[in-house]
């Protein structure tokens, strides 16, 4: 696609569920990042991956949460037993390869735990 | 580990007026920065970036900044500021020892008054 998608935009779900996010990065971007933005924060790092494995995952806040990608293109980012603190916007990025590349953000999903 | 501080949390300016944002990274060598505009609801943009060559660099919208290696700074510029340009604005750096995944900077609310 021209950019990079994600969905759903608005996501509410009850504390304890499950949740799944998806990201379809720009075609042919073999780095693909997930982001999480707290209101009125900056961006906190989650996950990294390069083609379809993630050499970074350091930013994962707990065992909860998870990611994969498949075909070198969509991600997913899922959220099992949802808590409240869980609420936030979740935007994904993708770029050409890393290094001597920017990355380019999709509209992000806002999450509310109630 | 790679960091930015962006020190301003909130600017305040007239329309028409100069505009200056703080941005300040540690790395020992020279990152990739760029610099990242944040409209409500809505992704990331990318305003400009630096990789290497002239420290001066243009962007989109009339935004400018510089790469100043000495203060360790790319502060963003504008030499008129418009009622439009409203927004959350984010410093970013990607360098090798942190995987050239970007971190950014926890941003700058810019308020315009007509």
């Amino acid at each position: 696609g021209a950019g990079v998608s994600q969905s759903p935009s608005n996501k509410v779900t009850e504390k304890g569920k499950d949740v799944e996010l998806r990201c379809d990065p720009i075609s042919g971007h073999t780095a693909l990042y997930w982001y999480r933005q707290r209101l009125g924060q900056g961006l906190e790092f989650l996950i990294y991956f390069q083609g379809n494995s993630a050499p970074d995952k350091s930013g994962l806040p707990s065992d909860r949460f998870s990611a994969e990608r498949t075909g070198e293109s969509v991600s997913t980012l899922t959220i099992q037993r949802t808590q409240q603190e869980d609420s936030a916007v979740y935007l994904c990025a993708s770029s050409f390869n890393r290094g001597r590349t920017e990355a380019f953000f999709g509209q992000g999903t806002r999450l509310t735990v109630v | 580990a790679q960091s930015v501080t962006q020190p301003d949390i909130h600017i305040t300016v007239s329309e028409g007026a100069s505009l200056e944002l703080r941005c300040n990274y540690s790395y020992g060598a020279t990152p990739y920065l760029f610099w990242y505009v944040q409209s409500p609801g809505q992704g990331l943009q990318l305003l400009l970036k630096y990789f290497s060559g002239d420290t001066l660099v243009q962007g989109i919208k009339g935004f400018e900044a510089e790469f100043k290696r000495s203060q360790s700074s790319f502060n963003l510029r504008k030499p008129s500021v418009h009622w439009s340009d409203a927004a959350e604005y984010f410093c970013a750096v990607a360098a090798s020892g942190g995987s050239y995944i970007p971190t950014f900077g926890r941003g700058t609310s810019l308020i315009v008054h007509p």
